[in-house]
This record gives structure tokens, C-alpha cells and sequence, in this order.
């Protein structure tokens, strides 16, 4: 069975760094691209970027390019999206996601990481 | 940048109704359009991929249809369960983007 655990929720104050997590399971994590997808409170859904964990090439959404890192480790099976200075407006629920090849619609998703970001 | 625009915003709807939601892209003519269901609290579930074809496991009742720039879902029969809100999103090349949401209220 596929699955995506995310790591816990964070509560951080402005100017902070984070890296949250991303562990696949049940399929070979090597070969397929992760996702990750921001969902600001009452707000929609966000792609921000992309990385194939097999070779790490990533791709960013422009809106989010510079304002994220987004990382993977292969032999653990899992990825990363970092923070070097979080702000507020970057609280929000972040969801990995793995787009299914070639069609790239997200068939699985982790259960979401709730970053909250407050002085 | 393709934009993807979802109308309604928000639909009143009772058990029973057909309902339906339109996703416009702002150009191009790619058929990769999935729609998910999001409830509160919870990660969005696939419904629709590739335009038309029903995801594994989901009620019949969804269907998905459109070509070019215009897209619809239709729930065909709304049941308790399908009160959530809804989103279409487009896939070309390495670029993801979702519509801004359809809320599927009880009326």
C-alpha cells in the first residue's frame, strides 16, 4: 500500500527556520516526482514545487522559487520543504503529494503538516 | 502561466440535485485535468483524472467532461457525503495548477 506520513505540526516565531517531512512508503520512491501543496487557512490549493527524488532535479512553482528548498534523501525514502526564515504569512498546511506519471494528477497525498508561524 | 477558474465560487445544493462546476483554463488545449473533493481538515482525494476518466473506488455519480479551455465535473444524484468543496487542477509540463475552489453547500 502506498503511503505518505508527514511530519507533526510546528509552531515557530517569525525569522525561524524549518524543514518539514515527507515518507513514502509501499512503491519505489526512487522514480516517482513528490509534490508539495500549501493550503493558507480558508484558502485554496497551491502547487509550489516538485523533485525527483532518483536524481533530486526540482522544479519550482515562480511564486515560491527562492522562498523554499525542497529536498529528498533516496535512501530513506523521503522528502523535504525548508524554510531558512520563516514569516507569518507562511502559516498554512502543507501537503505532500505524488503525481501520477505522465498524467500528473496527485493520486496520493500525505495527511498534511500544519505550520504555524506567531510571535 | 495557465490560471484556472472555477465557477461558483460557492453552490447551494440539495440531496438529489445534479449539480455541476466548470473549470476554465486561461489557454491551451490540454486534456490532463483532474478535480478533486476536499473536506475539512482533510487531504483532497482524487475523483477525476485525465478529464473523464473515474478514479478507482469513486461513485459512479462523478463524471468529468470538457476539451480545450472549458472543463465540468457533475455530481449526478448529490449525496450527503459529496457536501465538501471541490477543485479542478491542470498538469503541462512540470506546471501544476490548481482552481481556486468550489464549495458544495446544503441549501
Amino acid at each position: 500500500e502506498v503511503q505518505l506520513v508527514q511530519s507533526g505540526a510546528e509552531v515557530k516565531e517569525p525569522g525561524e527556520s524549518l524543514k518539514i517531512s515527507c515518507k513514502g512508503s509501499g512503491y519505489n520512491f526512487n522514480i516517482y516526482w513528490i509534490g508539495w501543496v500549501r493550503q493558507m487557512p480558508g484558502k485554496g490549493l497551491e502547487w509550489m514545487g516538485i523533485i525527483y527524488p532518483g536524481d533530486s532535479e526540482t522544479r519550482y512553482n515562480p511564486s515560491f522559487q527562492g522562498q523554499v528548498i525542497i529536498s529528498a534523501d533516496k535512501s530513506i525514502s523521503t522528502a523535504y520543504l525548508q524554510w531558512s526564515s520563516l514569516k507569518a504569512s507562511d502559516t498554512a498546511m502543507y501537503y505532500c503529494a505524488r503525481p501520477r506519471p505522465e498524467l500528473g494528477n496527485f493520486d496520493y497525498w500525505g495527511q498534511g503538516t500544519l505550520v504555524t508561524v506567531s510571535s | 502561466d495557465i490560471q484556472m477558474t472555477q465557477s461558483p465560487s460557492i453552490l447551494s445544493a440539495s440531496v438529489g440535485d445534479r449539480v455541476t462546476i466548470t473549470c476554465r483554463a486561461s489557454h491551451g488545449s490540454s486534456s490532463w485535468l483532474a478535480w478533486y473533493q476536499q473536506k475539512p481538515g482533510k487531504a483532497p482525494k482524487l475523483l477525476i483524472y485525465k478529464t473523464s476518466s473515474l478514479e478507482s473506488g469513486v461513485p459512479s455519480r462523478f463524471s468529468g467532461s470538457g476539451s480545450g479551455t472549458e472543463f465540468t465535473l457533475t455530481i449526478s444524484g448529490l449525496q450527503p457525503d459529496d457536501f465538501a468543496t471541490y477543485y479542478c487542477q491542470q498538469y503541462n509540463t512540470y506546471t501544476w495548477t490548481f482552481g481556486q475552489g468550489t464549495k458544495v453547500e446544503i441549501k
